[in-house]
């Protein structure tokens, strides 16, 4: 099974809103409300943004939300900062208890 | 603190095998559905396997299926990743992950990882 298709860059200005797309099929982002994202820091283990398409976990700040339309799901991250420079993956259920991440997105704030 | 601490990493020979291990702390570890997930270096995260709380239900990407096994110690508060056949491009970072709720997929919890490297 393919990853799901992130783009590769997203870039944009401190201050600023971003999107980061992820394109599945009817099989996986397509068939289940079960979509995740994870920021990841070079060297370092992802951390959990988003799960269940839209739901922040506790601690993790309102400036990430996510959403979901038919195969394609996306993480808005508004008021860009320094910080969130990194690297970014969706993750779909698949069904019979697998999983499928996408290929990633390497955000830069210029 | 809930904590995941991998090892059994290291060098092996295509073909050969190795076993992972992920040591939990800090958490009800047999009340946790459990993950292994690995990345090559440089590339994105791809999800390896997955176990039940109990140990009695097992789930595998296809590109692993049949070579690799995952099981858990609850006693022990222990993940296991046995690895056989071992090819060059199951060279990789692997993590154990904790998911969020129980029964669901989310990973709020991950190791900091332990490097396969397969080559001869």
């Amino acid at each position: 099974q393919s990853a799901l298709t992130q783009p590769a860059s997203v870039s944009g200005s401190p201050g600023q809103s971003i999107t980061i797309s992820c394109t599945g099929t009817s099989s996986d982002v397509g068939s289940y409300n079960l979509v995740s994202w994870y920021q990841q820091h070079p060297g370092k283990a992802p951390k959990l943004l988003i799960y269940e398409v839209s739901k922040r976990p506790p601690g993790v700040s309102n400036r990430f939300s996510g959403s979901k339309s038919g195969n394609t799901a996306s993480l808005t991250i508004s008021g860009l900062q320094a910080e969130d420079e990194g690297d970014y993956y969706c993750c779909s259920y698949a069904g019979g208890s697998t999983l499928i991440f996408g290929g990633g997105t390497k955000v830069t704030a210029l | 603190e809930v904590q995941l601490v991998e090892s059994g990493g290291g060098l092996v020979q295509p073909g050969g095998s190795l076993r992972l291990s992920c040591a939990a702390s800090g958490f009800t570890f047999s009340s946790y559905w459990m993950h292994w997930v690995r990345q090559a270096p440089g590339r994105g995260l791809v999800w390896v396997s997955r176990i039940n709380s109990d140990g009695s239900s097992t789930t595998y990407a296809d590109s692993v299926k049949g070579r690799f096994t995952i099981s858990r110690d609850n006693a022990k508060n222990t993940l296991h990743l046995q690895m056989n056949s071992l090819r060059a491009e199951d060279t990789a970072v692997y993590y154990c992950a904790r998911v969020f709720i129980s029964g669901t997929f989310d990973f709020d919890y991950w190791g900091q990882g332990t490097l396969v490297t397969v080559s001869s």
